[in-house]
């Protein structure tokens, strides 16, 4: 077991380009949750999965964002004509069907 | 609706000395609350839970005890170390869902 692992773990984009950050969760773990983390703030919610399901998705920031968990496993978040607001720390975890989450080490993304 | 309220920081310490980080939560149910931490240029690792009321939850020094009474979860450590310097959150989480995560609480230990 290696953890949640997360790539890239930074990315630097220009203003209007599409970018794309993959999650690989813990394995087994059924359920998967994207948050936004910005300097000096905790983390933000933004979607989760269980399994294939994406269960919560009104907490994406804009249109923009979307994710997808294809087959259960890992998941994708991508970020469509980014903006510099979009600049944070990207973070995954997943869970087992309980209540402790277990967190990746996080994208950084710098949008130029 | 659900929202966790921390201590400002930063906190600077000596070390031995003693820790107090306040953390108060609203919440509708009966959430899970937690203490997260993390270390510089590493992800969030779970510090210790508690899942229901007058739960008291413990780990490599720290405590903190679920107070439904006063809607608190304040993390305590006796004596500090240098390696305890590092980012401390407080979240809460409605069982099987999201987390609450405050803003933070950064702790630096001197010598």
């Amino acid at each position: 077991d290696t953890g949640v692992s997360q790539d890239p773990r930074h990315k630097i984009t220009k203003r209007g380009q599409n970018v794309t950050f993959r999650c690989d969760p813990i394995s087994e773990h059924n359920r998967l949750y994207w948050y936004r983390q910005t300097l000096g703030q905790g983390p933000e919610f933004l979607t989760y999965f269980q399994n294939e399901a994406q269960l919560e998705k009104s907490r994406l920031l804009s249109d923009r964002f979307s994710a997808e968990r294809p087959k259960g496993s890992f998941s994708t978040l991508e970020i469509q004509r980014t903006e510099q607001g979009d600049s944070a720390m990207y973070l995954c975890a997943s869970s087992p069907l309980g209540d402790e989450q277990f967190f990746g080490p996080g994208t950084r993304l710098t949008v130029l | 609706g659900n929202s966790v309220t921390q201590m400002e920081g930063p906190v600077t310490l000596s070390e031995e000395a003693f820790l107090t980080i306040n953390c108060t939560y609203t919440a509708t149910g009966y959430p899970s609350l937690f203490w997260y931490v993390q270390y510089p240029g590493e992800g969030l690792q779970l510090l210790l839970k508690a899942t229901k009321a007058d739960d008291k939850g413990s780990n490599k020094g720290f405590e903190a005890t679920y107070r439904k009474e006063t809607t608190s979860f304040h993390l305590e450590k006796g004596s500090v170390q240098v390696s305890d310097s590092a980012v401390y959150f407080c979240a809460l989480s409605p069982p099987g869902n999201q987390f609450y995560f405050g803003t933070g609480t950064s702790l630096t230990v001197i010598p």
